[in-house]
């Protein structure tokens, strides 16, 4: 299974931006899509967007279309999400997950199938 | 937006008795293509990132313990825990990954009685 390894805790102020890091190791980038989800303390689990690593194509929440970027790295096997004109309620942790790739038969949407894998997650603190 | 509801949002069970989590869909996650239910189940434990239990509705995955099972189809669904062991308590999801935007159940809080 893959290892993923997140960036460490962030603390911005309304209107910044925070870039956070996701890296991989264990298996090739290319086997995999990788999903951003975070949760707000004490609350549950928000789908945030995906990247296919190897194609480096993204499909976003809608709700955050527009402040929300998803780049990768193939020469490190890292991925990034960059969120801007970030609020106190983005405060969160922040977590990216692997997704199998499906085969053709059974690929309905983008970014393959179930998370299988979580990084440790990063907490992102937005407070003036 | 395919809404996941689940129920109920927290049970406290006995240890060795069977708890069970439901969790309905707004529309059918059945993809009539392959026969597959496209929901995954997850557990969360204090402090720690989601652990995957069960994918394709009733798939578990490797080295979950075969008390956990997952039932059900189109837009109802079931994740049962056969007989409680306290490293049971947690907080575990449904997740439907049949449309985009990917949405999760509001989470069932797990305790022992």
């Amino acid at each position: 299974q893959v290892q993923l390894v997140q960036s460490g805790a962030e603390v911005k102020k309304p209107g910044a931006s925070v870039r956070l890091s996701c890296k991989t190791s264990g298996d090739s980038f290319s086997a995999y899509h990788i999903h951003w989800v975070r949760q707000a303390l004490g609350q549950g689990l928000q789908w945030m967007g995906t990247i296919n690593p190897s194609a480096g194509s993204t499909t976003y929440a809608q709700k955050l279309q527009g402040r929300v970027a998803m780049t990768r790295d193939t020469s490190t096997s890292t991925v990034y999400m960059e969120l801007s004109s970030l609020r106190t309620d983005d405060t969160a942790i922040y977590y990216c997950a692997t997704a199998p790739k499906l085969g053709l038969a059974a690929s309905r949407i983008t970014g393959g199938g179930w998370l299988d894998s979580w990084g440790q997650g990063s907490l992102v603190t937005v407070s003036s | 937006d395919i809404v996941m509801t689940q129920s109920p949002d927290s049970l406290a069970v006995s240890l060795g008795e069977r708890a069970t989590i439901h969790c309905k869909s707004s529309q059918s996650v059945l993809y009539s293509s392959n026969n597959q239910n496209y929901l995954a189940w997850y557990q969360q434990k204090p402090g720690q990132s989601p652990k995957l239990l069960i994918y394709w509705a009733s798939a578990r995955e490797s080295g979950v313990p075969d008390r956990f099972s997952g039932s059900g189809s189109g837009t109802d669904f079931t994740l049962t825990i056969s007989s409680l062991q306290a490293e049971d308590v947690a907080v575990y999801y449904c997740q439907q990954y049949y449309n985009v935007p990917r949405t999760f159940g509001q989470g069932t809080k797990v305790e022992i009685k």
